[in-house]
């Protein structure tokens, strides 16, 4: 799987849209995107995964750079308990039992 | 939202012993996961397993840990002599197919004193 970069921390307002930003410059053709939070020392949450095009949820919205280099997480209105960590995932869709393989993410701070 | 279920939430045993940490998947999901965090540290890959074997392992995964699918609907993590070094959070994770997004449990916390 293809490494990402993702900043160690960032601080948001609540109420106000968080971005936050994602490096994945060696990622394949068949490689989705895919983002998870840990809130705490709970078990990881999904969030949202996209290949090509941009994504949106209920939860948020994925942009997609149009190389594929990079992506953006955009939580739109956050509040106090989306403070967590948010990671970065690259993997291969179809990859059948394949693992998702977790890097240190980035801790996003929403304070009052 | 269906869910992955794991028990005990926190385990506390002396070293040397033997633990297992339980896991009930997602009823239909056919591949299965154990991953663990250490305090402070990244959630870690242990092992995979699909088709009542394993798929993939890593090195953390040695011959002190082993996995089992008893019943069809537990899947289980067995350490047979505990070190200090494996106290750590350890996550259970199902997925239904191979595109679709991985459920988490809650976590098993284990303390080896």
């Amino acid at each position: 799987d293809a490494k990402t970069t993702q900043p160690p921390s960032m601080d948001c307002a609540e109420g106000r849209a968080a971005n936050l930003p994602c490096n994945h410059s060696t990622i394949s053709g068949n490689e989705y995107v895919y983002w998870y939070r840990q809130i705490h020392s709970q078990g990881p949450q999904y969030i949202i995964h996209g290949l090509k095009n941009n994504e949106t949820n209920e939860m948020a919205s994925l942009i997609i750079t149009e190389d594929r280099k990079s992506s953006t997480l955009i939580l739109p209105h956050a509040t106090l308990r989306d403070t967590a960590v948010y990671y970065c995932i690259v993997r291969v869709a179809s990859g059948g039992s394949e693992k998702l393989v977790f890097g240190k993410g980035t801790k996003l701070t929403v304070n009052p | 939202e269906p869910e992955v279920t794991q028990t005990p939430s926190h385990q506390v045993t002396q070293m040397g012993q033997e633990v297992i940490l339980r896991c009930v998947p997602i009823s239909n999901h056919l591949y299965f996961y154990w991953y663990r965090q250490i305090l402070g540290q990244k959630v870690e890959f242990l092992v995979s397993f699909y088709n009542n074997e394993i798929s993939e392992k890593s090195e953390i995964f040695d011959d002190q840990f082993s996995v089992e699918r008893p019943d069809g609907s537990n899947f289980t993590l067995k350490i047979r002599s505990t070190k200090l070094e494996d106290s750590a959070m350890y996550f259970c994770a199902s997925r239904g197919n191979p595109n679709e997004k991985l459920f988490f449990g809650s976590g098993t916390q284990l303390s080896v004193l």
